[in-house]
C-alpha cells in the first residue's frame, strides 16, 4: 500500500522559534498533500493544501505567513511554523494522494509539536 | 452548524457487544463517504467507504442515506481492539479534499 512518512514525529522548541516538518511519500508521487492540524480531543482540521510546484491553498483563519508550505517534488512537502508560540502545539498530519484513478488520502503518522 | 456532526460519546460497550454509531453530513451535493479509524495519538486510519447500497466488511457494516444525509457503521461482536475513536468523513466536492467528524469515542471493555 502506500506510504507516508513524516519527520520528526515530535518535536520540543521555545517560543519564537521555527519548526520545519516534512511529509513525504515513499512509494508513489504525490500530486497533492494536505496538511491537518488536530488539539486535544478535537478532529482534524485542515490548514491547507498544496499541489506541487504551485502555491498552497489555504483555510480560512490559517495564517498563510506563519505556517509556510512548500510542495517542491512530487515526493516532499514541508511545513514551517514560524515564531511558533505555546498556542501552535498539536498534532500536526499530513496526507498525500496520487495514485492514479484513486481519491484516497494515506496518512502521514503526525508530529507532536510542543512549543514551551 | 457543522459540515460533518457525530455524537461525542464515549460509547462504553462489554465485548461481544453490538454497537452503532451515526452522522449527519450538512452537503447534499457530496460525493464519497467514509469510516476512518483512529488511535490516540495516532493517525487516521481507512476503515471503510460507504456505498450507496450499504456494505459490509467482516464485523463492519455501513450505510448511506442520502436523502436523510446519514451514515452509520455498525460493529458487532466488538471486540477490545475495536476501542478507538471512529471519524465519519466526507467529500463535500469534486476532487480530493475530505471533511471529518468530530469523532466518537467507543470503548470496549472486558
Amino acid at each position: 500500500g502506500a506510504v507516508v512518512s513524516q519527520h520528526p514525529s515530535w518535536v520540543i522548541c521555545k517560543s519564537g522559534t521555527s519548526v520545519k516538518i516534512e511529509c513525504r511519500s515513499l512509494d508513489f508521487q504525490a500530486t497533492t498533500m494536505f496538511w491537518y492540524r488536530q488539539f486535544p480531543k478535537q478532529s482534524l482540521m485542515l490548514m491547507a493544501t498544496s499541489n506541487e510546484g504551485s502555491k498552497a491553498t489555504y483555510e480560512q483563519g490559517v495564517e498563510k505567513d506563519k505556517f509556510l508550505i512548500n510542495h517542491a517534488s512530487l515526493t516532499l512537502s514541508t511545513l514551517t511554523v514560524t515564531s511558533a508560540h505555546p498556542e501552535d502545539s498539536s498534532f500536526y498530519i499530513c496526507s498525500a494522494t496520487g495514485l492514479a484513478g484513486s481519491y484516497e488520502q494515506y496518512f502521514g503518522p503526525g508530529t507532536r509539536l510542543t512549543v514551551t | 452548524r457543522k459540515e460533518v456532526e457525530q455524537d461525542p460519546g464515549p460509547f462504553n460497550v462489554p465485548e461481544g457487544a453490538t454497537v452503532a454509531f451515526n452522522c449527519t453530513y450538512s452537503n447534499s451535493a457530496s460525493q464519497s463517504f467514509f469510516w476512518y479509524r483512529q488511535d490516540c495519538r495516532k493517525e487516521p486510519k481507512l476503515l471503510m467507504s460507504v456505498y450507496s447500497s450499504g456494505n459490509e466488511d467482516g464485523r463492519f457494516t455501513a450505510q448511506l442515506n442520502r436523502a436523510s444525509q446519514y451514515i452509520s457503521l455498525l460493529i458487532r461482536d466488538s471486540k477490545l481492539s475495536d476501542s478507538a475513536t471512529y471519524l465519519c468523513v466526507v467529500n463535500m466536492e469534486a476532487g480530493n479534499m475530505l471533511t471529518f467528524g468530530g469523532g466518537t469515542r467507543l470503548m470496549v471493555k472486558p
